[in-house]
């Protein structure tokens, strides 16, 4: 089945510095990836969509310089956490999908961000 | 409104009972519908997926999807310890399957021996 390899699965890094987190979907083409946030406690909230080869469309809310997406081959796609502060502190997970829409999104075992 | 609500629970069931998870969504294009599981901790796991109104079993478990309702269910049959977990429904959003998978809050299942 599609499988999707996320890393780092924790970081924690001083406030004011930059994260960068790694989604590769290991055995299919993931033309989009999707990258959610997750409070504890709370549901997956989606951030932002990451289409191969074009600009990342962000939800409402989320400041697209804070949270820079790249996405450029069909096999990898990265979120960068910039100027990280504490209250940035959440999981992160990315899903792909084979064929969006019909299909289960598979997600990333996701990443633990602390700032400290 | 949200634009798929669940109750958050927590959903308290005895070990061997049948566990019903119920989901509302506001989008009347959505095509399809999918019920994750999430342990503490961990990431999401598909469970079931649906697109079609009526009742889609696989195993222990049921997805019944009523898109007149906008309701999409998931009954868990025999339930057991393991199946403690938050349950999350999830909705593509929009006609045309533009791919962006909503989710609800999660309903907190604990299923006591």
């Amino acid at each position: 089945g599609a499988v999707v390899s996320q890393h780092p699965s924790r970081v924690i890094c001083k406030s004011g510095t930059s994260v960068k987190i790694e989604c590769r979907s290991l055995d299919f083409q993931a033309t989009t990836m999707f990258w959610y946030r997750q409070f504890p406690k709370q549901s997956l909230m989606l951030m932002a969509t990451s289409n191969e080869g074009s600009k990342a469309t962000y939800e409402q809310g989320v400041e697209k310089d804070k949270f820079l997406i790249n996405h450029a081959s069909l096999t990898l796609s990265t979120l960068t956490v910039t100027s990280a502060h504490p209250e940035d502190s959440s999981f992160y997970i990315c899903s792909a999908s084979l064929f969006t829409g019909f299909y289960g999104y598979t997600f990333g075992s996701g990443t633990r961000l602390t700032v400290v | 409104q949200k634009e798929v609500e669940q109750n958050s629970g927590p959903l308290s069931v005895p070990e061997g009972a049948i566990a019903s998870l119920n989901c509302t969504y506001s989008d009347r294009g959505s095509q399809s519908f999918f019920w994750y599981r999430q342990y503490s901790g961990k990431s999401p796991e598909l469970i079931m997926s649906i697109y079609s109104n009526g009742d889609k079993e696989d195993g222990r478990f049921t997805a019944q999807l009523n898109k007149a309702s906008q309701y999409v269910s998931l009954l868990i049959r025999d339930s057991q310890p393991s199946d403690s977990a938050t349950y999350l429904c999830a909705v593509n959003i929009g006609s045309g399957n533009t791919g962006k998978l909503i989710f609800g809050q999660g309903t907190t299942l604990q299923v006591k021996p």
